[in-house]
């Protein structure tokens, strides 16, 4: 079984400032695929980043990287230059080719102040 | 634009109905999901169907029914089984493949019900 872990509840950070959201996760499957989601409050999902399990540099989409480290089971996403858009929640999620749906942590509320 | 419809944003019902909550995408994804989020929490999967006219439970299917009658539908009827119904409810769908890649997963803009 698949488990992804946030630990971090609630985070702040200063406008402008980089700030990295923490997920660990435990899989036995040895092919599988990191996300990250931001949900606004309006609810809706949107996808910030992807990283195969065996993609060898990390994935960065713009002001979002995902620093990926395959032995510490490891996946935290890294914002740089924190807009204060960027104020929502923040889902880890994972997937394998043993079964197409995400599993996803409990999420990460960052507040980003002026 | 292609997209998944989730409809009525809003849903209000009396304890002891059954009430079924719409999805519909225009993706021509094989795989559609349904998950649950309740306040301060992440995404619980409900049902997911893989292919037309088959579908699987998740890990929270108790109380919950699915259908799969069309590859552009997959509608979630919250019975009067399901014990704590009041949630914000998410549909998905994806494509399928062979290897690992990202499959597309697209998500609705979710409804939220409210049980009274």
């Amino acid at each position: 079984a698949q488990k992804i872990t946030q630990t971090q509840p609630g985070m702040f950070v200063q406008e402008k400032e980089a700030v990295t959201l923490d997920c660990t996760y435990d899989t036995s499957d040895p092919s599988y695929g990191l996300f990250w989601y931001k949900q606004p409050s309006s609810g809706e999902m949107i996808f910030l980043i992807y990283q195969g399990s065996y993609d060898q540099q990390n994935a960065t989409e713009g002001r979002y990287s995902l620093n990926f480290q395959k032995a510490r089971k490891s996946a935290n996403l890294v914002i740089s230059a924190s807009q204060l858009g960027d104020s929502a929640m923040y889902f880890c999620a994972m997937t394998s080719n043993s079964g197409y749906a995400l599993n996803f942590g409990k999420g990460t509320s960052l507040l980003v102040t002026p | 634009d292609g997209g998944i419809t989730q409809s009525p944003k809003y849903l209000f019902r009396k304890e002891g109905q059954n009430v079924t909550l719409s999805c519909e995408q225009n993706l021509n994804h094989d795989a559609m999901y349904w998950y649950r989020q309740d306040p301060g929490q992440g995404l619980r999967l409900i049902y997911y169907s893989q292919i037309v006219n088959d579908f699987q439970k998740g890990d929270i299917a108790e109380g919950y029914s699915v259908s799969r009658e069309k590859k552009e539908s997959f509608p979630l009827t919250v019975t009067s089984a399901q014990k704590n119904p009041t949630a914000f409810y998410l549909c998905a769908s994806s494509t399928q493949g062979t290897g690992l890649e990202d499959y597309g997963y697209t998500f609705g803009s979710g409804t939220r019900l409210t049980v009274v």
